[in-house]
Parts: structure tokens; C-alpha cells; sequence
């Protein structure tokens, strides 16, 4: 079946310090991939997506690249600051049921 | 602006007790999805819903139900509550058509099953 791997957390880094967080997933035919954002007591939104290989989703300075020949979909920031501090999904969908998510990977930024 | 809300934020109940999660999504969607997070498990699905009254069960039924008698709202229903079922409940919802299109979420319920 499908699945999806994240790193385990917290992450923890400085202000200003470059991120990355690792997915990789399982998956038969072609899937979309997300990441979503969970901030303190509140539910999870969309932060970015891509539907197909090569493509690049952005939003909010997150970058994460579809790659198909290493199936995965890491999540990177350049310059992190402290209101990023949040859980991080990775997921997929192929279209055939709802989605499958990561086990989700939770970043401190200290000031 | 985009909506979907749940009936509670905190909820707790006892062993055995019939238990209603209430969601409201006021976009129109077709699709409703009931999730459970657990520390270290991420999001499991235990129900979805593509349209009023059809349901699909997700990975993790077992001891649950659910209810889609209007397109905005979805229920999910404990029929005997049991202390594994303690967790955060999360509902959501997205466009028909395709279950690649982008899912919006409630803030959660948090239950305590004592």
C-alpha cells in the first residue's frame, strides 16, 4: 500500500538557520505530494504541492521538488525564523483514496 | 474565507458512552474526511465521504460510525466509547471530483475517554 516516511523529530535550530526536512514515500502509479503545517492548536493547512515529477511547489519561502527516480519530496527554507516553529506532513494522494500522511515532524526555532 | 468547524474543542467521556463528533464545512465541498492523530502516528483516516449519505471506511474503522445526512455536515460516532479511542479528532474537507484536491481542516476535538 501507499505510504509515506518522514524524519523523526523535533528539529530544532536558530533563527535564520537553513531547513530541511526529509520525505520519502511509497506509492504505485503517479501521486501528488503536499506538505502541510500544523501550528499550535490549530488544525492543518496546505503549505505547498506538486502533481506531477519535476515540478516545484513554494509558498511562504518553503521549497519542496517532486523527484521521481528517488521518490521524494523534501521540504527546505532558507532562513527559518521562530513563528515557523510548527508540526510538518509530508503526504500523498493518488487519486484512489484520501490522503496518506507522514508521521509528521515537529520544528522548535529558538531566537 | 474557507470553514470547516467542529463541535468541540475539549471533550471527555466516560468508558461505554456514546460519543458525536460534529463537522461543518460551509464551502460546499463534496468530500468530508474524518481523521485520528496520535503522537508518532500522524493522521489515520477513518471514514470519508465523497457525497450525501455515501461512506467509505478508511484504514481504521473499528468502533466507529458515521453520519452524512446533508452535504455540509458529517458526523462521526463512537458507539461505545474505550480509553484507546483518547486522541484528537480531526475533520476535513475537499472538492469532488478527484481526492487529489486540496484538503481543508478543522481546528480539532481533543477526546478523553476515562
Amino acid at each position: 500500500g501507499d505510504s509515506v516516511t518522514q524524519m523523526e523529530g523535533p528539529v530544532t535550530l536558530s533563527e535564520e538557520a537553513f531547513l530541511t526536512i526529509n520525505c520519502t514515500y511509497t506509492a504505485t502509479g503517479y501521486p501528488s505530494l503536499f506538505w502541510y503545517v500544523q501550528y499550535p492548536g490549530e488544525g492543518l493547512q496546505l503549505l505547498l504541492k506538486a502533481t506531477k515529477a519535476d515540478d516545484k511547489g513554494s509558498n511562504k519561502g518553503f521549497e519542496a521538488t517532486y523527484r521521481k527516480e528517488t521518490t521524494s519530496f523534501h521540504l527546505e527554507k532558507g532562513s527559518v525564523q521562530v513563528s515557523d516553529s510548527a508540526v510538518y506532513f509530508c503526504a500523498l494522494s493518488t487519486g484512489r483514496r484520501a490522503l496518506t500522511f507522514g508521521s509528521g515532524t515537529r520544528l522548535q526555532v529558538q531566537p | 474565507d474557507v470553514k470547516v468547524t467542529q463541535s468541540s474543542r475539549y471533550l471527555v467521556k466516560r468508558t461505554g458512552e456514546k460519543v458525536f463528533l460534529e463537522c461543518v464545512q460551509d464551502m460546499d465541498h463534496e468530500n468530508m474526511f474524518w481523521y485520528r492523530q496520535d503522537p508518532g502516528l500522524g493522521l489515520r483516516l477513518i471514514y470519508f465521504s465523497y457525497d450525501v449519505k455515501m461512506k467509505e471506511k478508511g484504514d481504521i474503522p473499528e468502533g466507529y460510525s458515521v453520519s452524512r445526512e446533508k452535504k455540509e455536515r458529517f458526523s462521526l460516532i463512537l458507539e461505545s466509547a474505550s480509553t484507546n479511542q483518547t486522541s484528537m479528532y480531526l475533520c476535513a474537507s475537499s472538492l469532488g471530483g478527484s481526492l487529489t484536491y486540496e484538503q481543508y481542516f478543522g481546528p480539532g476535538t481533543r477526546l478523553t475517554v476515562t
